[in-house]
């Protein structure tokens, strides 16, 4: 099975604008995690998709947002970006939680995308 | 909120020692707990988990400890190697996966 992909895989924008960004799950996968990675930061939690519902959000300001689509592809968004919106954004994607206590999901992390605000 | 501790932040050590990272959680409703590698420039990798029902796991030079009561759990390498060297995250995930806590990584060297 191909991997989690992400594009753009680099992106560099100014203060105030937006971007979208896209993730390709692994097939069957239906579950979607959006992670920040900054220096120091660890990995933030962002949000949670399944079956194109959020399921849990992460202590990230309303300019962070996210959808999923019916193939399970999701795309989160920055609006008005700030300088400390550069990061590195990693989606990762698991086999389904029904939300039942026997639902443990691995998650395969994508290579990431790159945003630099300028 | 939740929220997962992680010591050391760096840790040094020689070719063929162990190294032990140790993560405290704080939701108790956490019970599945992975252990990330990332590689310099590569994406994060899963090595070990183990799940709540689990005192202890396995896999060769790798094992993972957990203690529900204290809400702790450790990873531990044995006979480490110099492509040991890479960042090593914990994290806690609560029931159904719907949302899982880093911890804020340990930078592992293997001197040769």
């Amino acid at each position: 099975k191909a991997g989690v992909t992400q594009t753009p895989r680099y992106l560099i924008k100014t203060r105030g604008q937006q971007v979208t960004l896209s993730c390709s799950p692994i097939s069957g996968h239906r579950s979607v995690s959006w992670y920040q990675q900054t220096p120091g930061q660890g990995l933030q939690f962002l949000f949670e998709y399944f079956s194109e519902t959020q399921r849990n959000k992460g202590n990230f300001p309303g300019r962070f947002s996210g959808r999923q689509f019916s193939n399970s592809r999701s795309e989160m968004n920055v609006s008005t970006l700030e300088l400390g919106d550069s990061a590195l954004y990693l989606c990762a994607s698991s086999t389904p939680g029904q939300g039942d206590r026997s639902s443990y999901n691995e998650q395969f992390f994508g290579p990431g995308t790159r945003l630099t605000v300028l | 909120g939740e929220n997962v501790e992680q010591h050391p932040s760096t840790l040094s050590v020689q070719e063929g020692d162990s190294a032990v990272i140790k993560c405290t959680y704080s939701d108790s409703a956490s019970n599945y707990f992975p252990w990330y590698k990332q590689e310099l420039g590569k994406r994060p990798q899963l090595i070990i988990d183990i799940r709540s029902n689990v005192g202890e796991k396995k896999d060769q030079r790798i094992a993972v400890t957990l203690n529900k009561t204290a809400k702790h759990f450790s990873l531990h390498i044995t006979e480490t190697q110099p492509e040991d060297s890479a960042v090593y995250f914990c994290a806690a995930t609560s029931w159904g996966g719907f949302k899982t806590i880093f911890g804020a990584g340990t930078r592992l060297f293997v001197k040769a």
